[in-house]
């Protein structure tokens, strides 16, 4: 079946530590989004890419990276620069312009 | 500007009575635009979206939508609810590259 896959879905996190959460989908794909969730602040969008060996800053981009190497992978790194890293993160992916397919979700938490 | 406004964050309804989540959209997005349900600890699940044609969108669920140009609104509604129906509601519409978000309405079905 196609989809959109994240893993793992919990993570938790040591202070100072990076840690690397993935995003793969057989749904052929161009575009694919990271989102970070919080209670109460709906979705606010971290990195997206348009196309293999690019990517762009979101609203929210300072203390992560990403790479596009694959048109169907793209992990988010949460680096040690991200002071407040609990939280929900989503990823997405799309045709352009079109409607969003969503994985399950990666909790982190920082402990 | 918000490109897509959720008007009520929280919207508490008794099961079998009527529901309507409100969604204004501004000017600077397209007109493409989705109605996404989240259950907890789940990713987003498309519920409907508006490409083009019909005014009046049906989705998953018994939810449909309407898409009213003269009031930039696409506002969700279902005649019946359940009390399955209790999660969080995202409209959402791209703009350029993008995909914004609204920051949700939080659906609760009191039996």
């Amino acid at each position: 079946d196609g989809g959109i896959t994240q893993s793992p879905k919990y993570l938790f996190r040591k202070e100072g530590q990076n840690v690397t959460l993935s995003c793969e989908q057989n749904l052929n794909h161009d575009a694919m989004y990271w989102y970070r969730q919080d209670p109460g602040q709906g979705l606010r969008l971290i990195y997206y890419s348009q196309i293999v060996n690019d990517f762009q800053k979101g609203d929210i981009a300072e203390g992560y990276s990403v790479s596009r190497e694959k048109k169907e992978s793209f992990p988010l790194t949460v680096t040690s620069a991200q002071k407040n890293p609990t939280a929900f993160y989503l990823c997405a992916s799309s045709y352009v312009g079109r409607g969003a397919f969503f994985g399950q979700g990666t909790r982190l938490t920082v402990v | 500007a918000q490109s897509v406004t959720q008007l009520d964050s929280q919207v508490p309804v008794f099961e079998e009575a009527p529901v309507e989540l409100r969604c204004n959209y501004s000017s600077s997005v397209s007109v493409y635009l989705f109605w996404y349900v989240q259950y907890p600890n789940q990713g987003l699940q498309l519920l409907l979206k508006y490409l083009s044609g019909s005014t009046l969108v049906k989705g998953i669920n018994g939810f449909e939508a309407e898409f009213n140009k003269s009031q930039t609104s696409f506002h969700l509604r279902k005649p019946s609810v359940h009390i399955s129906d209790t999660a969080e509601y995202f409209c959402a519409a791209p703009r350029g590259n993008q995909f914004y978000f609204g920051t949700g309405t939080s659906l609760t079905v009191i039996p």
